[in-house]
């Protein structure tokens, strides 16, 4: 089975600076795929990035970008140029991959809650 | 679209009622899933339907039952409700795009008490 753990409950930033949230993870698989989700007050779960195992090429999307390193089983989000939007609960999730006929069924992390701080 | 929807929002029930919470997708996705949330914890997985016609046990099924009405429905039905069901629910679909595995889209959420 695999598990996910990340080691921050809550972070703060001020806004327009850098954070970086860590994320590990253990599985014994070697072709998966790794999430971050962000999850506002409004509680609606938000996919933020997503990364291939068999990619080297670190994912970005805008402002937000991974750290992945798969021998490490390490997975960071770093956002640069933090928004009072950005608050929110951030979770770390894993799916292995598998046949199209089974699903993909994630595991999360228990969550990082980012407070934005004017 | 309305992406993922879910009904009702809100909803108390007392010990040993029975519900049953429904989840509809527009997109078209093959699969769809039930997941819970309790406070200080991720999202764990309760049952799956990796197509329409199948539906399987994830991570804590025992309390459940899941339906897969058609491709786009899928609801999940306490019996008998008990206070350790008290959580948020949430429900996603997903589909497979060119080979790989996509990503899952979850409806708004269903918070559930349960007295």
């Amino acid at each position: 089975a695999q598990t996910v753990t990340q080691s921050q409950p809550e972070m703060s930033v001020q806004e327009a600076e850098t954070v970086t949230l860590s994320c590990t993870y253990d599985t014994s698989e070697n072709n998966y795929y790794l999430f971050w989700y962000k999850q506002p007050p409004s509680r609606q779960m938000i996919l933020v990035i997503r990364q291939e195992a068999y990619k080297q090429q670190n994912a970005t999307e805008n402002r937000f970008s991974v750290n992945f390193q798969k021998a490490a089983k390490s997975f960071s989000l770093k956002i640069s140029d933090s928004q009072l939007g950005d608050t929110a609960m951030y979770f770390c999730a894993f799916m292995k991959h598998a046949p199209e006929t089974s699903g993909s069924r994630l595991t999360f992390g228990e969550g990082t809650q980012l407070t934005v701080n004017p | 679209n309305a992406g993922v929807t879910q009904t009702p929002k809100f909803q108390v029930l007392k010990t040993g009622q029975s519900m049953t919470l429904q989840c509809a997708q527009d997109m078209n996705h093959n699969s769809m899933y039930w997941y819970r949330q309790d406070p200080g914890m991720g999202l764990r997985l309760i049952y799956y339907s990796a197509s329409e016609g199948t539906t399987d046990k994830g991570e804590v099924p025992n309390g459940y039952n899941v339906s897969r009405l058609n491709k786009r429905e899928f609801s999940l039905r306490l019996e008998s409700a008990a206070p350790s069901q008290t959580s948020v629910y949430f429900c996603a679909s997903s589909v497979w795009s060119g080979g790989d595995q996509d990503t899952q889209y979850f409806g708004p959420g269903t918070r559930l008490t349960v007295l």
